[in-house]
């Protein structure tokens, strides 16, 4: 049971490039979210997912595309990677529907550098 | 709009005192967070708290919630170094209760 992974756990690009980020779990949960943590700052919401082909907005979605084909999986898009996305994003996953626990799980991170 | 404001933003501490982290909220939340995050790695489940008067103990910590006055505290008995890390509460809102996250209480101990 490995919970929560995220790939890769480093990535540096440059202006305009674009890649995917990885979240995947195994702990059949409904809700899936992806987040972004800059210096100082708490977490802020970036798209989130209900169950398989539903997504929507969360508080910063600009320059992001997610899309979610299965339970298990909810890659993170960035279209043109900008200086401004320099940041460590963090993916999680929560399963109160199928477990009746309000615990709100978190991957270790990617640590995303946009030269 | 939920919003979350903590404070204090920076706290240090001597070992053995005890002090409060407090976390306000502005609208509606049926649930609050408590998150812990060491340097460099993940945020680590504390607590979750879903009713009012609600209070819940591990160890040296210990969170509680009041709705009414949208305010959450963790308070922080006989301080050790091991607690030296961030501290984050987060509210639930939407229909999907996504949560928006307070900026953070960086908490150092000092022996």
């Amino acid at each position: 049971n490995a919970g929560v992974t995220q790939t890769p756990k480093f990535q540096v690009l440059k202006t305009g490039q674009s890649m995917t980020l990885q979240c995947a779990q195994d702990m059949n949960h409904e809700y899936m979210s992806w987040y972004r943590q800059d210096p100082g700052m708490g977490l802020r919401l970036i798209h989130y997912s209900v169950g398989a082909g539903i997504t929507d907005q969360g508080e910063v979605p600009n320059g992001y595309n997610v899309s979610r084909s299965t339970t298990e999986d909810f890659p993170l898009r960035l279209l043109s990677a900008a200086p401004s996305q320099t940041s460590v994003y963090f993916c999680a996953t929560r399963g109160e529907v199928v477990s009746g626990n309000y615990e709100q799980y978190f991957g270790p991170g990617t640590r995303l550098t946009v030269t | 709009e939920l919003k979350v404001e903590q404070n204090p933003l920076f706290l240090s501490m001597q070992e053995g005192k005890n002090y409060t982290i407090y976390c306000n909220y502005s609208t509606t939340s049926d649930r609050l967070y408590w998150y812990r995050q060491d340097p460099g790695k993940s945020l680590e489940s504390l607590f979750v708290l879903l009713s009012n008067g609600a209070v819940k103990q591990e160890g040296r910590l210990m969170a509680s919630l009041d709705t009414k006055a949208r305010l959450s505290t963790l308070h922080i008995t006989a301080a050790v170094h091991d607690l030296s890390a961030t501290y984050f509460c987060a509210g639930a809102s939407g229909s999907a209760r996504q949560l928006t996250f307070g900026s953070g209480t960086q908490l150092t101990v000092l022996p």
